[in-house]
């Protein structure tokens, strides 16, 4: 079975100040990886993906993530806050090869993080 | 905004009873998904349709069901509801029904059994 963990409820920054948020996997195999944030009274909104490749990946808004498959993470980064930044971001797993049989299936996320950026 | 529309985008309604949740796709996507986001199971996922046929199920009960129309719009049908029902249900779509697809999510029925 397919996991994904963020072991923080809550971050906080200062805005201007960096900011990650954590998120590790498991899989049984090799990972599809995902971040979406959501912002109150809203759906869920991509942010980037891993697929294959150069493990940094950009997203949108200046965010970025780091594929380390030794630590099985995916975190989540971006050079310095702002005060929009603050919303509930999930991470979200899909072991790839899963869809062999014809479908994808969906993802697994996190229990979510609530980042906080403070002026 | 998405472009995948869900409807109602509330919902009150009392246990034993019966409802339909619906779900218009982003133009062109063949694929629909079904998540619940409550506070102690936190983001699930339910179902997958995909051109009509089902294609994987996850979590979902079997009072829960749902199907995919010709127009590529969706409907979760909930039934015998109970209040720890009471949760945001999420309809997401993407253009296939590859892993590495990303999915897009509508605003969310908000759902309040009484």
């Amino acid at each position: 079975a397919q996991s994904v963990a963020q072991p923080e409820d809550q971050v906080n920054v200062a805005e201007g100040n960096p900011l990650t948020v954590k998120c590790t996997y498991s899989v049984s195999g090799n990972p599809y990886l995902f971040w979406y944030v959501q912002y109150p009274n809203r759906g869920l909104q991509f942010l980037l993906k891993y697929i294959t490749g150069d493990n940094l990946v950009k997203g949108s808004y200046g965010f970025e993530a780091e594929f380390n498959k030794s630590q099985t993470s995916f975190h989540l980064k971006k050079p310095s806050a702002l005060v929009s930044d603050s919303a509930l971001y999930f991470c979200a797993v899909r072991e790839r090869g899963r869809e062999s049989g014809g479908g994808a299936d969906g993802l697994t996320f996190g229990k979510g993080t609530h980042l906080i950026i403070q002026p | 905004d998405s472009g995948v529309t869900q409807t109602p985008k509330h919902l009150i309604t009392a246990t034993g009873q019966r409802v339909t949740l619906r779900c218009s796709p982003r133009s062109g996507d063949l694929s629909v998904y079904w998540y619940q986001q409550s506070l102690d199971q936190g983001l699930q996922f339910l179902i997958q349709y995909y051109n009509g046929e089902e294609r994987a199920k996850g979590n979902i009960l079997e009072r829960f069901s749902a199907q995919q129309f010709p127009d590529l719009h969706s409907e979760l049908n909930l039934s015998s509801l109970e209040l720890g029902d009471s949760a945001l249900y999420f309809c997401a779509s993407s253009v296939w029904a590859r892993g590495y697809n990303e999915q897009f999510f509508g605003p969310g029925t908000r759902l309040t059994v009484l």
